[in-house]
């Protein structure tokens, strides 16, 4: 079974700001993956990024980069220089080695909200 | 590229009642996947679809829960003598599969049926 746990339910943070979204995840697979999806007030989640478990770099998407410290099981989001439109609900997951037959495991998400 | 459609938006239904959604993945997609969100949480998988297999049906919820993708296409979730308690946006998802052991897997998302059980 997998969990991922957000502890964050909603954070105000200044525009231009970078921002840290937590993320921590419990497994029994030695393989995994995870993933930070946006779910803005329209509904539809979109992907952000991707970090494998053996990958030895952390991931970077544009403005985005995940903060993967394997020993502590935590996957954090970075978000750089903060925009307005990055306000929205945002959901880290995982999925291990029953691809897809495990779907993704959602946390509860953080609300972010980006003031001017 | 249309993205992932989903119809209706919005269902509003009597308790015990059936309804059924239908989802419209992107074209080629080899995979289809449908999750349930509730107040507060994150998505919850239900179930998936490599073409027109369906794969994995153990998380629905309940035997009232179905799906569908015939011929591999677009795919339709059914929900027979609805409760209250199944009141929750119902995701559709998409993705291009190249390697069945492959732990990164880039969904696309539709936009969501809401469903109401008065």
């Amino acid at each position: 079974a997998q969990k991922i746990t957000q502890t964050q339910p909603g954070m105000f943070v200044q525009e231009k700001e970078a921002v840290t979204l937590d993320c921590t995840y419990d497994t029994s697979d030695p393989s995994y993956g995870l993933f930070w999806y946006k779910q803005p007030s329209s509904g539809e989640m979109i992907f952000l990024i991707y970090q494998g478990s053996y990958d030895q770099q952390n991931a970077t998407e544009g403005r985005y980069s995940l903060n993967f410290q394997k020993a502590r099981k935590s996957a954090n989001l970075v978000i750089s220089a903060s925009q307005l439109g990055d306000s929205a609900m945002y959901f880290c997951a995982m999925r291990g080695l029953g691809g897809g037959a495990d779907g993704l495991t959602f946390g509860k998400g953080t609300h972010l909200i980006i003031q001017p | 590229d249309t993205g992932v459609s989903q119809d209706p938006r919005h269902k509003i239904t009597k308790r015990g009642q059936n309804v059924t959604f239908r989802c419209d993945p992107i074209s080629e997609h080899n995979r289809l996947y449908w999750y349930r969100q509730t107040l507060g949480q994150g998505p919850e998988f239900l179930t998936y679809f490599q073409n027109e297999a369906q794969l994995e049906k153990s998380r629905l919820l309940s035997d009232r829960f179905s799906a569908e993708r015939p011929k591999g296409s677009f795919s339709t979730l059914e929900i027979q003598r609805t409760e209250q308690g199944d009141s929750a946006m119902y995701l559709c998802a998409s993705s291009q599969v190249q390697s069945l052991a492959t732990l990164y897997e880039k969904l696309f998302f539709g936009s969501g049926t809401q469903l109401s059980v008065l």
